[in-house]
């Protein structure tokens, strides 16, 4: 059975600082998602990682890909409020109609 | 810019009544999905659709639920006798046949007395 994890699962910053969001996952994985959740809303797509080696930027986040090592990293440079949400990353097994296994997500505060 | 549309936004009911949860997908798109939230907990997998029947389904998706898409665009999620469990945010997704990507609705927040 496939395994998701990430760490932190709680992260509480500054802002300008930065930091690095975690996400390990059990088996190969063909997929890999990034999320970002706001309080009672819906899951907003950041990145989508489709091979070893892939890095993806968007202004202040910057994700990457080792499947090798099974970790994607969710990089957060220079970090300000409207940052502060909870991130998920999610894993892909492609299939007919191939699900995601989602991670326990990273509640991330970003305070003033 | 299309979107995933669910219905209600907050349904409440019951314990032992049932629900009907409503979505409408993409209008293109072919694979459909539901998951759900328990609240502060992660996202989880609750059964996929394709070419008008069930791909595959988690241990969750149990005989109290099923899944139907009875026109050419409404799929909706049953749950035929509710718990206290079943309450959660109920997200449903599509995907189109050429992409990868799922694209995920507003969620219905289900709360079960």
């Amino acid at each position: 059975e496939l395994k998701v994890e990430q760490n932190p699962l709680f992260l509480s910053m500054q802002e300008g600082k930065n930091y690095t969001i975690y996400c390990n996952y059990s088996t190969t994985s063909d997929r890999l998602y990034w999320y970002r959740q706001d309080p009672g809303k819906s899951l907003e797509s950041l990145f989508v990682l489709l091979s070893n080696g892939a890095v993806k930027q968007e202004g202040r986040l910057m994700a990457s890909l080792d499947t090798k090592a099974r970790l994607s990293t969710l990089h957060i440079t220079a970090a300000v409020h409207d940052l502060s949400a909870t991130y998920f990353c999610a894993v892909e097994i492609i299939g007919t109609a191939s699900k995601l296994t989602f991670g326990t997500g990273t509640r991330l505060q970003v305070t003033l | 810019e299309p979107e995933v549309t669910q219905t209600p936004s907050h349904q409440v009911t019951q314990m032992g009544q049932e629900v009907i949860l409503r979505c409408v997908p993409i209008s293109n798109h072919l694979y459909f999905y539901w998951y759900r939230q328990i609240l502060g907990q992660k996202v989880e997998f609750l059964v996929s659709f394709y070419n008008n029947e069930i791909s595959e389904k988690s241990e969750i998706f149990d005989d109290q639920f099923s899944v139907e898409r009875p026109d050419g665009s409404n799929f909706t999620l049953k749950i035929r006798s509710t718990k206290l469990e079943d309450s959660a945010m109920y997200f449903c997704a599509s995907k189109g046949l050429a992409g990868y990507e799922q694209f995920f609705g507003p969620g219905t927040r289900l709360t079960v007395l």
